[in-house]
């Protein structure tokens, strides 16, 4: 099984709609991010979170919000979807301290039409 | 300008050929470099880290730092089709930090029979 999770794997929603990507681990790292790739603009960091207290912005979290239900939980919700946030959302795991070593999930395709 | 440049390709070499994937950077404060390989469809997974200037050599890669032009570099010898990925340079390190890496855009590599 894989150690950092995705759910869904694809998604399509229309403008306005709620979505919540979800991203699970089994690596017992206390350091979860979420990202957005986009073409030509690389991995963007929306989110990061350093123990299950510790929420913090990353530098695109406008329009984004994030659970961290667990140690092994983080959660990514856009509360009313616009079509700019069609993109790949990567979640990662990190040990802390450790070379920032950051171990990748499979990701998530979401398109907003 | 952004903080990590790369060069976009996508870069097209025979099997056999030397690959060099390239990336400069204009924070001196980074400390750890590395790259990582995305496959089609998939996360990023790490591939090289080094934290100072020199080369470190894995197999066919090997990752070269030079701190004082603030530029890495990424060596494939004999590509193989298997090598056709993204690759994608990243930087941490930071002091007060913490596990936040600023990565590349990526070059897209194919490599053909």
């Amino acid at each position: 099984d894989a150690d950092v999770t995705q759910t869904p794997r694809n998604r399509i929603t229309k403008t306005g709609k709620r979505i919540m990507l979800e991203c699970s681990q089994t690596k017992g790292h206390d350091r979860m991010y979420w990202y957005r790739q986009d073409p030509g603009l690389g991995l963007r960091l929306i989110y990061y979170s350093f123990d299950v207290k510790d929420i913090n912005k990353g530098e695109i979290s406008d329009g984004y919000s994030v659970s961290r239900q667990a140690q092994a939980k983080f959660s990514l919700s856009l509360e009313s979807a616009i079509p700019n946030q069609t993109a790949l959302y990567f979640c990662a795991t990190s040990v802390p301290g450790h070379t920032d070593t950051q171990y990748f999930g499979p990701g998530t395709r979401l398109t907003v039409l | 300008q952004k903080e990590v440049e790369q060069d976009p390709g996508p870069l097209s070499v025979p099997e056999g050929a030397i690959v060099s994937l390239n990336c400069t950077y204009s924070n001196s404060a980074f400390q750890y470099f590395m790259w990582y390989r995305q496959y089609s469809r998939k996360g990023p997974e790490l591939l090289m880290y080094t934290y100072s200037s020199g080369n470190k050599e894995d197999g066919r890669f090997t990752a070269q730092v030079d701190k004082s032009s603030k530029y890495i570099s990424l060596f494939i010898r004999d590509s193989q089709p298997s090598d056709s990925a993204t690759y994608l340079c990243a930087m941490g390190g930071v002091t007060g930090g913490g596990n936040k890496l600023t990565f590349g855009t990526g070059t897209q590599l194919k490599v053909e029979l």
